[in-house]
């Protein structure tokens, strides 16, 4: 699986969009971008994930670029419980393919 | 979203015993399921892959003899902690993908501390 690259902490404030960047400039063709947060103490939660399209749901958006080398999540209207570790993995979709994760980014909401 | 379980959430053993964690699918079944490890202020670590039906497979540098992993059925994988010491005190999480689904669920994780 490729490598993943994110700033190890970020500050937002309260109401505000939280972008977290990511670099997976060794991305190949058949890996999607996935994005998982993990609140202290807790397991991993699913966020969202792509191949080479934008993609939205109801928690966040995520931005690919057109050369898949770099993608963004982001947090609309972040909240104090959407402090978490952020942790960006890229991998392909065969069933059973398990998850590798780096060291993620700490995003801080402050009020 | 389907629902993965662990059991204990916590537990407390002395040095030298063993210790089993749980890791349940509750709501589907799971031909494979994850086992990872995490220490205050890193990340998840993958130990091992469980099979149903078949022998783990471990990354490398975990010791298979001490970190005795059991998939008996669809929806339950056991990890066995054996002869524990205090530096195998961590967050043990599992997680289960399900059958085509993109998502990957993880447990709430699992607190050993090892006296």
């Amino acid at each position: 699986d490729a490598k993943t690259t994110q700033p190890p902490s970020m500050d937002c404030a309260e109401g505000r969009a939280a972008n977290l960047p990511c670099n997976h400039s060794t991305i190949s063709g058949n890996e999607y971008v996935y994005w998982y947060r993990q609140i202290h103490s807790q397991g991993p939660q699913y966020i969202i994930h792509g191949l080479k399209n934008n993609e939205t749901n109801e928690m966040a958006s995520l931005i690919i670029t057109e050369d898949r080398k770099s993608s963004t999540l982001i947090l609309p209207h972040a909240t104090l419980r959407d402090t978490a570790v952020y942790y960006c993995i890229v991998r392909d979709m065969e069933y059973g393919n398990k998850l590798v994760f780096g060291a993620g980014t700490i995003l801080r909401v402050k009020s | 979203g389907a629902v993965v379980s662990q059991h204990p959430s916590w537990v407390i053993c002395k040095s030298g015993t063993s210790v089993k964690i749980e890791c349940r699918s509750l709501d589907f079944q799971a031909t494979t399921m994850f086992w990872y490890r995490q220490f205050p202020k890193q990340s998840l670590m993958l130990m091992a892959t469980s099979n149903e039906g078949s022998k783990a497979t471990y990354e490398q540098g975990v010791e298979k003899d001490k970190f005795l992993i059991n998939h008996a059925s669809l929806t339950l994988s056991t990890l066995t902690v054996t002869s524990a010491h205090p530096e195998d005190s961590s967050f043990y999480i599992c997680s289960a993908p399900q059958t085509g689904s993109y998502e990957q669920y993880f447990g709430p994780g699992t607190r050993l501390t090892v006296t």
